[in-house]
């Protein structure tokens, strides 16, 4: 039962551009949505978050967009740069009766390749 | 990264034997998540401890898996008589408080031969 999903496991984008990474999600209980990157041989870190309350958020380059109706996240980078190139994961966390806490459910990853 | 320290980076056993995971959550959390990475699929939560306490393990399987989180040193993750199936990236994540966003490790690779 995939309840966060990640349909593109690839994207590649030219230098400059925007990137576009998207996330579908089936769980109503979900509240709390976040991004994280991930080099190889790495840990995932932290990108960024939106709140259930909220439609967007954006932090430099990076925004996040949530379409709650939808069930439907994304993120946009611009621009895209080539260090942005690694595996973007999207995550979502349920309200569990009140009290919130790290325990996420992630897609499955989408690679993002930015060529110069 | 570089704030909560995995241990080791890469381990090898056979099956039969016991793998030991150690993690040291970042100065001053006290919140410790286990999280497991299969090839090609993403991270997928175990267990989530505070000091000496288990607070959910309801992503760990029911049998050879445990954790720990002493009152003084690392989180452990346990996986007695390992199997091919284990083989797997294993992250460990800290947090100050109970609802802020994870710092993960670098992760134990694991892997049974």
């Amino acid at each position: 039962d995939q309840q966060v999903k990640q349909n593109s496991p690839s994207l590649s984008v030219q230098e400059g551009r925007i990137s576009i990474l998207n996330c579908d999600y089936t769980n109503s209980m979900f509240d709390y949505f976040l991004w994280y990157k991930k080099y190889p041989a790495e840990g995932p870190t932290f990108l960024i978050s939106i709140s259930s309350i909220k439609d967007k958020n954006e932090d430099g380059r990076f925004t996040v967009f949530l379409n709650k109706s939808a069930k439907h996240l994304s993120l946009h980078i611009v621009p895209s740069q080539p260090g942005d190139s690694a595996v973007y994961f999207c995550a979502a966390r349920a309200n569990a009766g009140g009290t919130s806490y790290g325990k996420l459910t992630f897609g499955q990853g989408t690679i993002l390749t930015v060529h110069p | 990264n570089a704030g909560v320290m995995q241990n080791p980076r890469h381990l090898v056993r056979r099956r039969g034997q016991e793998a030991r995971l150690r993690c040291s959550p970042m100065k001053g959390h006290s919140h410790v998540y286990w999280y497991r990475q299969l090839p090609e699929e993403g991270l997928k939560f175990m267990v989530y401890l505070q000091k000496e306490n288990i607070i959910d393990e309801s992503g760990m399987p029911k049998e050879r898996f445990s954790a720990e989180f002493p009152k003084e040193g690392p989180s452990i993750l346990r996986i007695q008589q390992v199997v091919r199936g284990d083989s797997a990236a294993y992250f460990c994540a800290s947090s100050p408080q109970g609802n802020s966003p994870l710092h993960f490790g670098n992760g134990t690779r694991l892997t049974v031969t």
